[in-house]
Order: C-alpha cells, then sequence, then structure tokens
C-alpha cells in the first residue's frame, strides 16, 4: 500500500468524453505532481503544484487540466483526448520547506492506467 | 538540457549475486539524486536519495554512490533475491523541483 492514493485504478474512455482523475495524499506535503509514463519508458513531468498553486507546466496540451483544491488533493481533469494519451498516470508528493525543494523525496501512488477508444 | 542515462537497459542475475547499476547525468548542477524501484504496472517506491553534497547513502541491502562531478551513480544491491526483481530508475532532481529520470534497468534474479 502507498500513501499516496490513486483513483480511478483504471479509466477506459472515448475521445468524446470528459473525465477526472484524483489523486491524495494525507502526509502534509504541499508539493504535488502529475507523471505519464509509457509503457517500458520513463515518467515524464507534466505538472507540479506548490502550496495549491500550479507552478510547472511543462507544455501539456490544454485537453489535459489540472487542479488543486486542496493540500491534500489534486486532480488531472480530461477532456478530447487522443489515442496517444494513453499511458499511466501517476502522482506523487513531497515535503517542501518554503522554496528548498531539495532534499525531500517524492512518494508515488500506484498511478491510473488510461485507455482511449 | 539534462541527460539521465542507465546502463544496462536490461540485467538478469542468479539469486545470490550482488547487483550494480549505473546512472550517468550531463548537468552536474544537481539537488539529489533518487534511486526508485518500480513493479510491472504499480508506482515507483523511493530507495534512497543522496544529497547533491554527500557520497553515498545506505539502506539494509542497498548501497548508492554519487560522483557529482563526473555526473555518475552507482546502485549496489548486496545478495540479490527474486523479490528484488523490477525496474529501477534513477532520477536527478535540479531547480524547480524537477525530477528527470534516466531509462532504467530491468533486472531479473533467478531462483
Amino acid at each position: 500500500d502507498t500513501e499516496v492514493t490513486q483513483t480511478p485504478k483504471h479509466l477506459v474512455m472515448g475521445m468524446t468524453n470528459k473525465k477526472s482523475l484524483k489523486c491524495e495524499q494525507h502526509m502534509g506535503h504541499r508539493a504535488m505532481y502529475w507523471y505519464k509514463q509509457k509503457a517500458k519508458k520513463p515518467p515524464e513531468l507534466m505538472f507540479v503544484y506548490s502550496y495549491e498553486k500550479l507552478s510547472i507546466n511543462e507544455s501539456v496540451p490544454s485537453r489535459f487540466s489540472p487542479e488543486c483544491p486542496n493540500s491534500s488533493l489534486l486532480n488531472l481533469h480530461l477532456h478530447a483526448l487522443q489515442p496517444e494519451d494513453s499511458a499511466l498516470y501517476l502522482c506523487a508528493s513531497s515535503q517542501e520547506r518554503g522554496s528548498s525543494y531539495s532534499n525531500q523525496p517524492q512518494h508515488f501512488g500506484d498511478g491510473t492506467r488510461l485507455s482511449i477508444l | 538540457k539534462q541527460e539521465v542515462t542507465q546502463i544496462p537497459a536490461a540485467l538478469s542475475v542468479p539469486e545470490g549475486e550482488n547487483l550494480v547499476l549505473n546512472c550517468s547525468f550531463t548537468d552536474s548542477a544537481i539537488y539529489n539524486l533518487q534511486w526508485f524501484r518500480q513493479d510491472p504496472g504499480k508506482g515507483l517506491t523511493s530507495l534512497l536519495l543522496i544529497q547533491s553534497s554527500q557520497r553515498e547513502q545506505t539502506s539494509g541491502r542497498l548501497n548508492a554512490s554519487l560522483d557529482k562531478s563526473s555526473g555518475r551513480s552507482t546502485l549496489y544491491i548486496a545478495a540479490s533475491q527474486p523479490g528484488d526483481s523490477a525496474t529501477y530508475l534513477c532520477a536527478v532532481q535540479a531547480a524547480g523541483n524537477k525530477l528527470t529520470f534516466g531509462g532504467g534497468t530491468r533486472v531479473l534474479v533467478k531462483p
């Protein structure tokens, strides 16, 4: 069991659907992340939230819309996705000390496996 | 742009042998280097984090070294067990809280 919980574990959706991925942590971490991982590839950073504010967007298409409603929750809203968006979506969190990110490990959830039909 | 490389891409050893996994990175301006384990269909489990000022970290059968000036880290796993079979990823953290991952090494420990 991980301390970062992601739901759902699996999601199949059509290209016209709207769905959301959810991530929750109760470790008091103030930095939260979304990663995308294709099969047999390393994770690629999508978004970073710091103190509930978006701090990094790695030029992700607007069909992916992140939201951080409070310090424990992170959502990823999906709309009009393409088949190439099929992947494992990982959420992570880490502690922060003011502006110092330096030496806090990131804790990952088990991911949501997304399939776009 | 930071690039992280892991060699070999795959490794198969008999149970009991020591494992040596290599990671190299191109930009030495890092805050830390982390080693993760990933089982099939699962998320990443943090194994060790080495701060940029440190030379090594140890946890049980795991030992990781860091040579920042040469851009290299090595993960040693002593007396491997079948349960160590997984993909091992290294990642470097630079400014902005961003992790850059290597491609991973897939490890198979045969009983």
